[in-house]
């Protein structure tokens, strides 16, 4: 099955710094790569996604990476806000198991 | 607007006590899940279902069982609660053929004295 590996697993920046945060994939067939933020106490919720025939994807101040050959993906938030404090899942898309395989998980925390 | 409703959001048992964790969406989605999120570990997926009354283990079943009688609804049960499934219970939908958001409930966090 597909595996996902997430890093760094806590995070820490000042105010208007940027954060990347960094995931691989083992599966080669996995072709659709989500990310998902969740706040404390709340449910996670979809921020960013990629599918594999993109190698860039930008929202405002969020942008995701995708590097087919290399098998990771990278999430990067550019001029940070407290609010943007959460944990961030990234996960993979396996197609033959039909399921979304989670990463670990980052905790970023933006000091104003 | 998009809703996964879970039937409690905090509940303590005791071990070896039979545990129903219920999950309701209103989507008309054919797939849900069941996650176990856990510090460090992130979301791990216990169960998931297609259809009604069709049911697939995740990478980490044991303990656990499911039903789905109905399309709507995904129960999680765990037939003999035990201490190391204290945790917190993540129910999740979404539409079928892969690449598509999941919605999540709220979760439920489960204490197991």
């Amino acid at each position: 099955g597909e595996n996902v590996e997430q890093h760094p697993s806590t995070l820490s920046v000042q105010e208007g710094d940027s954060a990347v945060i960094k995931c691989t994939y083992s599966d080669s067939a996995s072709n659709y790569f989500p990310w998902y933020k969740q706040e404390l106490g709340k449910r996670p919720q979809l921020i960013i996604d990629i599918r594999s025939n993109v190698g860039e994807k930008k929202d405002q101040r969020i942008a995701v990476t995708l590097n087919k050959t290399a098998k990771h993906f990278s999430l990067h938030i550019t001029e940070t806000q407290p609010e943007d404090s959460a944990v961030y899942f990234c996960a993979a898309y396996y197609n033959a198991g039909n399921m979304l395989t989670f990463g670990g998980g980052t905790r970023l925390m933006v000091k104003p | 607007d998009v809703k996964v409703t879970q039937s409690s959001r905090y509940l303590v048992k005791r071990t070896g006590e039979k545990v129903f964790l219920e999950c309701v969406q209103d989507m008309d989605h054919e797939n849900m899940f069941w996650y176990r999120q856990d510090p460090g570990l992130g979301l791990r997926l216990i169960y998931f279902s297609y259809d009604v009354k069709m049911k697939e283990k995740g990478d980490i079943p044991e303990g656990y069982s499911v039903s789905r009688e109905k399309k709507e609804r995904f129960s999680l049960i765990l037939e003999s609660a035990s201490t190391n499934q204290t945790s917190m219970y993540l129910c999740a939908s979404d539409s079928p053929g892969g690449g598509e958001t999941q919605y999540f409930g709220p979760g439920t966090r489960l204490l197991v004295l």
